[in-house]
């Protein structure tokens, strides 16, 4: 069965810093790959996801995340922190057919 | 375009007692899921809809929860009776299809307190 992992169930960086999430999964196959932020009392958003092409994908608010097939990874970029950045982020991956399975889950802080 | 609507936004029971949410996804929106996310973890699925059809109803408690959608546009969620590991987060989905990288756009949820 397909699995997510996220390494940090908690990050936290200060103000105008690099943010690094962590998203490995184990399908020996790429999956479709998603990453959602979820703000307190809220539903999940859709940041970013990766289906084919350019391993490299933009998503909103300014973050990034590449697709690493050798190391089956979905790493989560943002060059720049914000105050508003801090949330619950999760990523999911989906094989054809199948359906999605998130991972646990890393709260971001943002220190001032 | 609306987003996917459910209510309540919050509810609290006792134990052994019954609770329904509801959701309506997107216009159009063919596929449905609901997920619970317990505190601290993601969300986890319980059953799946395409129209008003069940596609994937593997990890539902059959025995306390049920879902239906009826006419393949709003569904409900229940459970009858809770148990206090019910608390969490029910969160409804919806996507265009079934393709694999169609999103899911998620509702805002329901926080359900079983005391």
């Amino acid at each position: 069965a397909q699995s997510v992992t996220q390494l940090g169930s908690h990050v936290s960086v200060s103000e105008g810093a690099l943010v690094l999430l962590r998203c490995n999964y184990s399908s020996s196959v790429p999956p479709y790959l998603f990453w959602y932020v979820q703000y307190p009392n809220q539903g999940l958003q859709l940041l970013l996801k990766y289906t084919t092409g350019a391993t490299l994908v933009k998503g909103i608010n300014g973050f990034e995340a590449e697709f690493k097939k050798s190391e089956t990874s979905f790493h989560l970029t943002k060059p720049s922190a914000h105050m508003s950045d801090a949330a619950e982020y999760f990523c999911a991956v989906r094989m054809n057919g199948q359906n999605f399975v998130f991972g646990p889950g890393t709260r971001l802080s943002v220190l001032p | 375009e609306a987003g996917v609507a459910q209510s309540p936004r919050y509810k609290i029971i006792e134990k052994r007692q019954s609770v329904a949410f509801w959701c309506n996804p997107i216009s159009g929106h063919a596929t449905l899921y609901w997920y619970q996310q317990i505190l601290g973890q993601g969300p986890k699925l319980l059953i799946q809809f395409q129209n008003n059809g069940v596609v994937d109803d593997s990890q539902l408690p059959k025995d306390r929860f049920s879902a239906e959608r009826l006419k393949g546009v709003d569904s409900t969620l229940k459970i009858q009776p809770a148990k206090l590991e019910d608390s969490a987060v029910y969160l409804c989905a919806s996507r265009p299809g079934l393709a694999g990288s169609d999103t899911q756009y998620f509702g805002p949820g329901t926080r359900l307190t079983v005391l």
